[in-house]
């Protein structure tokens, strides 16, 4: 089975931080997905990566960046945590499409519960 | 712009209820869409259809696909407990390996 391990469940930081969010996936995948997911406006895509140091922007990349220096682990950082990305956050991976052959599912981490105070 | 519509957002039924689940589309160049159900934790994989009115079926849940009418169904029979959930749709656009997602439909199933 497909593990995708974040690795804090819970994090409280504080406004102006820098924060880490770390995720780390077993099945030697090259898609790499970060998503933020509130009420009402479910998930919403933040950055995903292709290969080990390439990276592409989503839908709601400011106030974010990401860190792929192998191909099993994907940083999410926040450069200066604001209250309004108290969230929940979820990483997810696939492999990559080959060919004419279809997608892939995404597989998800439990999440990180962020609360910026 | 793309965008991917479930209704209802949120439901309430009895145990022992039948309930369907919609999931409208319009994207560009669809390639396939994708079910997932998500408890407190992860959202967990659950059918990816690819070709119109082919049922997809696991024990209790089964999902088709109206590729002409743009919309997907998951049909949940005899519902328990364990469905409360939060059901994600999603769909695939060709040459992407993103995923475009629905808001969520909560459902609650009540003893």
């Amino acid at each position: 089975d497909v593990k995708v391990t974040q690795s804090s469940r819970y994090l409280v930081k504080r406004t102006g931080e820098k924060v880490f969010l770390e995720c780390v996936q077993d099945m030697d995948h090259e898609n790499m997905f970060w998503y933020r997911q509130d009420p009402g406006l479910g998930l919403r895509l933040i950055y995903f990566s292709y290969d080990v140091k390439m990276k592409e922007k989503g839908d709601i990349p400011e106030g974010y960046s990401v860190s792929r220096e192998k191909k099993e682990r994907f940083s999410l950082i926040l450069e200066s945590a604001s209250t309004n990305q108290t969230s929940m956050y979820l990483c997810a991976s696939s492999p990559r499409r080959q060919g004419l052959g279809g997608n892939q599912p995404q597989h998800f981490g439990d999440g990180t519960r962020l609360s910026i105070l | 712009e793309d965008k991917v519509v479930q209704s209802p957002l949120s439901l309430v039924v009895h145990e022992g209820d039948t309930v369907t689940l919609n999931c409208s589309y319009e994207v560009t160049n669809f390639r396939s869409l994708l079910w997932y159900k998500q408890e407190k934790k992860a959202p967990t994989f659950l059918f990816m259809l690819t070709s119109s009115g082919i049922e997809k079926k696991s024990g209790r849940l089964s999902s088709i696909l109206d590729k002409k009418e743009l919309f997907s169904i998951l049909n949940i029979t005899a519902t328990q407990t364990g469905d409360s959930a939060v059901y994600l749709c999603a769909v695939f656009q060709g040459g992407s390996e993103k995923l475009v997602f629905g808001k969520g439909m909560k459902l609650t199933v009540n003893p």
